[in-house]
């Protein structure tokens, strides 16, 4: 089955600065890759995603890169502010039977 | 639109407890998810359904089971509880279709500790 790999486990930055989190997957045949924002005592919460036929989708201050050739896809999170601060997931899925796969997560501290 | 509904919030069971946790949504969504969280550990699959009728293994499923005898709801039956299943779990929603969305809709969560 499919295995996601995610790195780091912790973030921590000043505010202002960029986050970067990334992913890798296993199955070549995945095609879907989606973003959850975890916030304190909440579930998840999708805040981007991307398909395979797409190398790179921005929103804002966020913005996901893929590589398939690599197998490995990344989040960016620009000017980053307090309120950024959560736990990420990321996510691979294929057509046909969406089941989704999802890496450990990341916390990210953005210090005021 | 309520979204999905999880309870209870909290529940603290014995060893050898059983329980259920209950799981509906009202977006017509066709799959449905249960996941568990553990610190560092991500969110894993328990088990899935992708309509009423039919429900799959996924990949930690042991000591649970589910049913789905409508679109709307989708609980959680633990039997036997081990400290081991301590843990957040997570329900979750989704549409599959034509549109091919592909977003999961979590609930807030269920926190159960097993002593």
């Amino acid at each position: 089955g499919e295995n996601v790999e995610q790195h780091p486990s912790t973030l921590s930055v000043q505010e202002g600065d960029s986050a970067v989190i990334k992913c890798t997957y296993s199955d070549s045949a995945s095609n879907y890759f989606p973003w959850y924002k975890q916030e304190l005592g909440k579930g998840p919460q999708l805040i981007i995603d991307i398909r395979s036929n797409v190398g790179e989708k921005k929103d804002q201050r966020i913005a996901v890169t893929l590589n398939k050739t690599a197998k490995h896809f990344s989040l960016h999170i620009t000017e980053t502010q307090p309120e950024d601060s959560a736990v990420y997931f990321c996510a691979a899925s294929k057509g046909g039977s969406y089941i989704p796969t999802f890496g450990r997560g990341t916390s990210l501290i953005v210090h005021p | 639109n309520a979204g999905v509904t999880q309870t209870p919030k909290f529940r603290i069971l014995k060893i050898g407890q059983s329980m259920t946790l209950q799981c509906t949504q009202d977006m017509n969504h066709n799959y449905m998810y249960w996941y568990r969280q553990d610190p560092g550990m991500g969110l894993k699959l328990i088990y899935y359904s992708v309509g009423a009728g039919i429900t799959d293994k996924g990949e930690v499923p042991n000591g649970y089971n589910v049913s789905r005898s409508t679109t709307e709801d989708f609980p959680l039956r633990l039997e036997l509880a081990a400290p081991s299943q301590t843990s957040v779990y997570f329900c979750a929603s989704s549409y599959m279709g034509l549109a091919l969305t592909g977003e999961l809709f979590f609930g807030e969560g269920s926190r159960l500790t097993v002593l």
